[in-house]
C-alpha cells in the first residue's frame, strides 16, 4: 500500500524557533507538495517540487522554505516560527498530471 | 486563476438517504478532478479521480460525474451511512501548466443514525 509519511502528528514550538516538518513517500513520485489548512480558509499551497532539488512557490510561501535533496523526501522549514503559523500542515505526492494525489496524515503545529 | 466552489458548506441527512454534493470550477481546461474525504483532524483520502476525457467514475456507493463545459462535478452518495460522516473536498489542477491542486472549501456531511 502506497504511503506518504509525515514525521510528527503533533508539534509544539516556541516563537522564533526554526522548525522542520518532514515528509517521506515510498511511491517514487516526482511531485511533492506542502499545504496548510486553516478553518475558514481551506487548503492553501505553500510550496511544491517537480523533482529533486527543484521547488516552486505556491500561494503562501512567505515565512517558509523547502528542501528536496532526495526524491522520496520533501521538507518544509519554518525559518523563524510565528504564532500565525499555527496550523495543520499536509504533505502530498503524485505522478505528473494524470494521476491522483496521496496525502499524509498531517502535522498539527502549534507555535506558542 | 482557477477557483473551486462547493455547495452546500454543510449537510445533515438521516441514514439511508441518497445525497449529492456539488463542485464548480472556473476554468474548464482541466486535466482531471479529484474528490477527497477528510475525517476530523486527519489527512485527506482520495475517493475518486476523473480524467478530463471521462464523464463519471464509480466506486462502491460513490459516483462522481464531470461536466467540463459547464465547469461542474457532482459526488453522489447512495444509501448514506453514519460512517460517511466527514468533510468532502473536490480539487482540480491550478492551471494547465502546473501540477498542484486547488481545493474547494469542502462540504461537511453528517449522517444521522
Amino acid at each position: 500500500d502506497v504511503k506518504v509519511t509525515q514525521s510528527s502528528r503533533y508539534l509544539v514550538k516556541r516563537t522564533g524557533e526554526k522548525v522542520f516538518l518532514e515528509c517521506v513517500q515510498d511511491m517514487d513520485h516526482e511531485n511533492m507538495f506542502w499545504y496548510r489548512q486553516d478553518p475558514g480558509l481551506g487548503l492553501r499551497l505553500i510550496y511544491f517540487s517537480y523533482d529533486v532539488k527543484m521547488k516552486e512557490k505556491g500561494d503562501i510561501p512567505e515565512g517558509y522554505s523547502v528542501s528536496r535533496e532526495k526524491k522520496e523526501r520533501f521538507s518544509l522549514i519554518l525559518e523563524s516560527a510565528s504564532t500565525n503559523q499555527t496550523s495543520m500542515y499536509l504533505c502530498a505526492s503524485s505522478f505528473p498530471d494524470l494521476y491522483g494525489y496521496t496525502f499524509g496524515s498531517g502535522t498539527r503545529l502549534t507555535v506558542v | 486563476k482557477q477557483e473551486v466552489t462547493q455547495i452546500p458548506a454543510a449537510l445533515s441527512v438521516p441514514e439511508g438517504e441518497n445525497l449529492v454534493l456539488n463542485c464548480s470550477f472556473t476554468d474548464s481546461a482541466i486535466y482531471n478532478l479529484q474528490w477527497f474525504r477528510q475525517d476530523p483532524g486527519k489527512g485527506l483520502t482520495s475517493l475518486l479521480l476523473i480524467q478530463s476525457s471521462q464523464r463519471e467514475q464509480t466506486s462502491g456507493r460513490l459516483n462522481a460525474s464531470l461536466d467540463k463545459s459547464s465547469g461542474r462535478s457532482t459526488l453522489y452518495i447512495a444509501a448514506s451511512q453514519p460512517g460517511d460522516s466527514a468533510t468532502y473536498l473536490c480539487a482540480v489542477p491550478i492551471d494547465t501548466g502546473r501540477r498542484a491542486l486547488t481545493f474547494g472549501s469542502g462540504t461537511r456531511l453528517q449522517v444521522q443514525p
